[in-house]
């Protein structure tokens, strides 16, 4: 089974200082695993995926985040906060490419991102 | 934006009222998507489409019923629903159904 814990409901940041959003997955299988951003009111979009290829992806908005296997770990940073990151971050773990399990995302249960001026 | 669009934003039904939500995408794909998000819940899958057949059906109460009738257009119909139905409900789509999914901006939901 599949499950994806995101180990901070809530980071409270300055402007201008890095933020970190953890996540870490438990599969048995190698996942793919995305960030996804809500803003208020509005749907979620999608920031950066994991499908096997490189294990630093780079996303949107200046995200990042790097698939570490040992640590099971998908850790979402960005060097320097902007008032506008503001929002709800979902780590989401998925179904390895080609395989039968229909669209079941496994989603975290989100972090709440505050910027502080 | 994302390609996929919701209708309506915002809704207020009663509890014996019929209503739909509408989901349109924009993007060529073969895979739709149906979730609900409840405040302090994650995410639920309720109804996921490919190729306009339905393949997933997560144990939803059948006073949810969907309607795909082709690949570009997925329906959620209501009816007779309950307070604890109040939620955003959040339309996807993806070219494959193990692709990345691309969400719409919700419509909100508000049973009275």
């Amino acid at each position: 089974a599949q499950s994806v814990t995101q180990l901070d409901s809530h980071v409270s940041v300055s402007e201008g200082t890095p933020v970190l959003l953890r996540c870490n997955y438990s599969s048995s299988y190698s996942p793919s695993l995305f960030w996804y951003v809500q803003h208020p009111n509005k749907g979620l979009q999608l920031l950066l995926k994991y499908t096997s290829a490189a294990t630093l992806v780079k996303g949107i908005n200046g995200f990042e985040a790097e698939f570490k296997k040992s640590e099971t770990s998908f850790h979402l940073t960005k060097p320097s906060a902007h008032m506008s990151d503001a929002a709800e971050y979902f780590c989401v773990g998925g179904p390895p490419r080609g395989s039968s399990n229909t669209g079941k995302l496994i989603f975290g249960q989100g972090t709440t991102l505050q910027v502080k001026p | 934006e994302t390609g996929v669009t919701q209708t309506p934003r915002h809704l207020v039904m009663g509890m014996t009222n019929k209503k739909s939500l509408k989901c349109e995408q924009h993007l060529g794909h073969n895979a739709m998507y149906w979730y609900k998000q409840s405040a302090k819940k994650p995410l639920e899958l309720m109804f996921v489409y490919s190729l306009e057949e339905r393949v997933e059906n997560n144990s939803v109460p059948s006073r949810f019923s969907p309607e795909c009738p082709n690949s570009s257009h997925l329906f959620l119909h209501l009816h007779t629903l309950q307070p604890e139905d109040s939620a955003l409900y959040l339309c996807a789509s993806s070219r494959q159904n193990t692709d990345t999914q691309y969400f719409g901006p919700g419509t909100r939901l508000t049973v009275l």
